[in-house]
């Protein structure tokens, strides 16, 4: 089972700010937290990860709060090509053999970004 | 690079046939994997390659799945027989180093079993 709780779909105004949240309040000191997004009739697509420091990329940022039981994705300046599924997984980082640190997707978000 | 390749992008195919999904990984990638979707699912791991070894297949449904990786830059799953609960999207990945690195993900296939 997914471990981590997302809204089920949001909204944004083109050119604003999208903030995805997400809780994992059974989130572990080992694992990470992982975003990954899903345009329509694509595959999943990596976004970003972190531990317990925020993050920030060429796509969005990732603040985690200092418990690290919850986290925001950010997508500072939305466009339409931004609407899409976003999964945030909370994985530990694996070992080569078993399943831990499968990828484990859940419904994710289903975020709309209208004009 | 050309990403994640995958073939057919669309299959239908009748109940009991047999049904071959093929995946070119990233050059240089040495993690592969498959997954599934469905509506009812969502998104799910069958099995993991590293260095063209199966490390992980859990989440193969059952005996009908199989999958394998004969070189590096080539993997198959199939199906035999087929049934129409397998209808989904079939989604390769691969990855370099182990899995704990981004996976890139291919375009899928579509298979629809009637």
């Amino acid at each position: 089972d997914a471990k981590t709780t997302q809204p089920t779909s949001m909204d944004c105004a083109e050119g604003r700010a999208a903030n995805l949240p997400c809780n994992h309040s059974t989130i572990s000191g080992n694992e990470y937290v992982y975003w990954y997004r899903q345009i329509h009739s694509q595959g999943p697509q990596y976004i970003i990860h972190g531990l317990k420091n925020n993050e920030t990329n060429e796509m969005a940022s990732l603040i985690i709060t200092e418990d690290r039981k919850s986290s925001t994705l950010i997508l500072p300046h939305a466009t339409l090509r931004d609407t899409a599924v976003y999964y945030c997984i909370v994985r530990g980082f694996p070992n080569y053999g078993g399943s831990q640190g499968n990828l484990i997707f859940g419904k994710g978000t289903k975020l709309s970004v209208k004009p | 690079d050309a990403g994640v390749i995958q073939s057919p992008r669309h299959e239908v195919t009748e109940m009991g046939q047999e049904v071959t999904l093929r995946c070119k990984p990233i050059s240089g990638h040495n993690s592969l994997f498959w997954y599934r979707q469905t509506m009812m699912r969502g998104l799910e791991l069958l099995i993991y390659f590293n260095n063209n070894v199966p490390i992980d297949d859990s989440g193969m449904p059952e005996d009908r799945f199989s999958a394998k990786m004969p070189n590096a830059s080539f993997s198959t799953l199939k199906i035999q027989p087929s049934e129409p609960r397998d209808s989904a999207v079939y989604f390769c990945a691969s990855s370099l180093g182990n899995r704990g690195n981004e996976q890139f993900f291919g375009p899928g296939t579509r298979l629809t079993v009637l």
